[in-house]
């Protein structure tokens, strides 16, 4: 059984940082990409970053280029998203999702989110 | 970018009707569009990918159509557990976007 399971969430200031963690399990985690997808209270979703399965691509999002990082680590089925110079408007639920390709793709499989905060 | 949008942007509707969600992108996207439904306080889940593709588990009464820029979601006879939000996606190119979103509520 496929299961994504986020971490690293919380309340954190205007500028601050913040890492996210996403570990994934029942499916051969370096063969898949894998995007971060928020959504801001009461709004719709919102695609973040991907990564390629082997990690050596990636993309952004505008509103995000240049503060955030996706990054994985395969020896340990692991997702990452370094969050810097956070904003208020950065205030949601991130999800991790598996790709089954980032172009021509869809999101099958979710994470549970976790809540990011951003306030003073 | 390519701007993803939906309508109507909500819908009131009984059990067992059949209820028709379009889609539209600002430009052609061949048939790369997915379908998700949304429940409250819950991750979103995968029903049609590739604009015309059922994923596995999902019920039959689900179908997508459309390719280009113009794309629909119909459910054939909604049910209770069908009452949701529904987004369209495009994963032709990136930014990957996402429609905004109809909320199905009941009548």
């Amino acid at each position: 059984e496929v299961q994504l399971l986020e971490s690293g969430g919380g309340l954190v200031q205007p500028g601050g940082s913040l890492r996210l963690s996403c570990a994934g399990t029942g499916f051969t985690f370096s063969r898949y990409a894998m995007s971060w997808v928020r959504q801001a209270p009461g709004k719709g979703l919102e695609w973040v970053s991907a990564i390629s399965g082997s990690g050596d691509s990636t993309y952004y999002a505008d509103s995000v280029k240049g503060r955030f990082t996706i990054s994985r680590d395969n020896s340990k089925n692991t997702l990452y998203l370094q969050m810097n110079s956070l904003r208020a408007e950065d205030t949601a639920v991130y999800y991790c999702a598996k790709n089954l390709a980032i172009y021509g793709g869809y999101f099958d499989y979710w994470g549970q989110g976790t809540l990011v905060t951003v306030s003073s | 970018d390519i701007q993803m949008t939906q309508s109507p942007s909500s819908l009131s509707a009984s059990v067992g009707d059949r209820v028709t969600i379009t889609c539209r992108a600002s430009q052609s996207i061949s048939n790369y569009l997915n379908w998700y439904q949304q429940k409250p306080g819950k991750a979103p889940k995968l029903l049609i990918y590739a604009a015309s593709s059922l994923q596995s588990g999902v019920p039959s009464r689900f179908s997508g159509s459309g390719s280009g820029t113009d794309f629909t979601l119909t459910i054939s006879s909604l049910q209770p557990e069908d009452f949701a939000t529904y987004y369209c996606q495009q994963s032709f190119t990136t930014p990957l976007t996402f429609g905004g979103g109809i909320k199905v509520e009941i009548k």
